[in-house]
């Protein structure tokens, strides 16, 4: 069983366009995030919920919307894409917010903005 | 803002032989470090972490050295099999402050040649 599932796993489409990443974890966490990894891998926090409450938001553009309808659940909507949104984004989830918590990462999806 | 570095963004190895993948921080107040390994395809997968209470940590095959005189950290991976290759991640953060302000380094690529 996948613990952190995201779709879709591949996400072409045009600038201006909008478009949503869905995630969702089995395994009962209370915190979930998103973050977002570059072409040079750089993993950078976006997004951060606990229990279905905005805990952060890393001076991501307001184009992105995060959204948690349950706290098994984070989904990602972006609003007129640009080019530079091209990227893998990452769901993970961890039991808590405490710093020692081990976070567990959806397998991202590739987002290609043409 | 804070940032994690690596000394070597590649890192060539002969199966069997052992590794070791450096990390430099700079946040003197980081009282805890992680290590992900990524896959090709995948999310980042936490493999050990270690306090700053501690200069050393085994796991199963690695072991992690922490130097908070230098601000170093190091992976060491012994008898390396072709399941290793993957990037590789430290994090740091201020416990204090949640997963919200894990910082990843910027990776090193570790390739086994059989």
């Amino acid at each position: 069983d996948t613990a952190v599932s995201q779709t879709p796993k591949y996400l072409v489409t045009q600038m201006g366009n909008d478009k949503s990443i869905k995630c969702e974890q089995n395994l009962g966490h209370d915190t979930m995030y998103w973050y977002k990894q570059d072409s040079k891998k750089f993993l950078k926090i976006m997004f951060s919920y606990n229990n279905k409450e905005l805990i952060i938001n890393e001076t991501v553009p307001n184009r992105f919307s995060p959204k948690s309808p349950d706290k098994a659940h984070l989904n990602l909507h972006i609003n007129s894409l640009e080019l530079g949104d091209s990227a893998v984004y990452f769901c993970a989830s961890s039991q808590e917010r405490a710093g020692t918590e081990k976070l567990f990462f959806g397998s991202g999806t590739q987002l290609s903005v043409l | 803002g804070e940032s994690v570095g690596l000394h070597l963004p590649t890192l060539s190895v002969q199966e069997g032989d052992n590794s070791i993948i450096n990390c430099a921080y700079s946040n003197s107040a980081s009282d805890y470090f992680i290590w992900y390994k990524q896959e090709s395809g995948k999310g980042p997968q936490f493999i050990i972490d270690i306090r700053s209470n501690m200069d050393k940590r085994q796991g199963q095959r690695v072991t992690v050295l922490l130097n908070k005189t230098v601000k170093h950290l190091s992976l060491q991976i012994a008898a390396t099999q072709p399941g290793d290759s993957a990037v590789y991640f430290c994090a740091e953060i201020e416990s204090k402050f949640g997963n919200e302000k894990l910082t990843f380094g910027t990776g090193t690529r570790l390739t086994i040649i059989p």
